[in-house]
């Protein structure tokens, strides 16, 4: 049964800082894995999707890599912003039915201080 | 982009009661699924359906629990009679094969 456990559970910064979001996963046979963003009360925003084949994805100022053999992902935000501020949720693909489903992790709290 | 779309947003309700929830998931996906998260905790996978079937569901989705595609857009969970722990925001999702979730943004359910 896959596991996916983010470190650290809440992060402050200052604006403009470079910071790292860690994702580690337990079932090295994953399908996929994706990072979301959750405002508060809302619902879950997309950010990268890594397949089980690449190692990094790319987005504006985000970069996600996948190391399967150590199960860690991470998420790297440059240049943050306040407007960052949020949870950061990682999720694991693994097959399930006809497809894949996710297992998340509970998250780490960024907040961006101006 | 294209969006899942969730209603309603808020729904109280009492024990006992059931509840249906609606989504319409991006026209050309293919694959539909429900997730939930208690407040503080993580989001959880409830079921996945294809080709108007249940294709997995978790050990959460018991018999008060039922899914349903009732026409070629909209997609339904039911809590027949619901329970204080059914308290949670419910999250509607769709996809392609091998494609990232999209979500929709939730509907959160309070059982008094």
């Amino acid at each position: 049964k896959q596991e996916v456990t983010q470190i650290p559970a809440a992060l402050s910064v200052p604006e403009g800082e470079n910071l790292v979001l860690n994702c580690s996963f337990t079932d090295s046979a994953i399908y996929n894995l994706q990072w979301f963003r959750q405002d508060p009360g809302k619902g879950l925003t997309s950010l990268l999707l890594i397949q089980s084949s690449q190692r990094e994805q790319t987005s504006g100022r985000l970069n996600a890599s996948l190391d399967k053999s150590s199960g860690r992902s991470t998420l790297y935000i440059a240049a943050s912003q306040p407007g960052d501020s949020a949870t950061y949720l990682c999720a694991g693909g693994t097959p399930g039915g006809s497809n894949y489903k996710l297992t998340f992790g509970k998250g780490t709290l960024l907040t961006v201080n101006p | 982009e294209p969006e899942v779309t969730q209603t309603p947003s808020h729904q109280v309700t009492q024990m006992g009661q059931e509840v249906i929830l609606r989504c319409v998931p991006i026209s050309n996906h293919l694959y539909f699924y429900w997730y939930r998260q208690i407040l503080g905790q993580k989001v959880e996978f409830l079921v996945s359906f294809y080709n108007n079937e249940i294709s997995e569901k978790s050990e959460i989705f018991d018999d008060q629990f039922s899914v349903e595609r009732p026409d070629g857009s909209n997609f339904t969970l039911k809590i027949r009679s619901t329970k204080l722990e059914d308290s949670a925001m419910y999250f509607c999702a769709s996809t392609g094969w091998g494609e990232k979730l999209f979500f929709g943004s939730g509907t959160q359910l309070s059982v008094l």
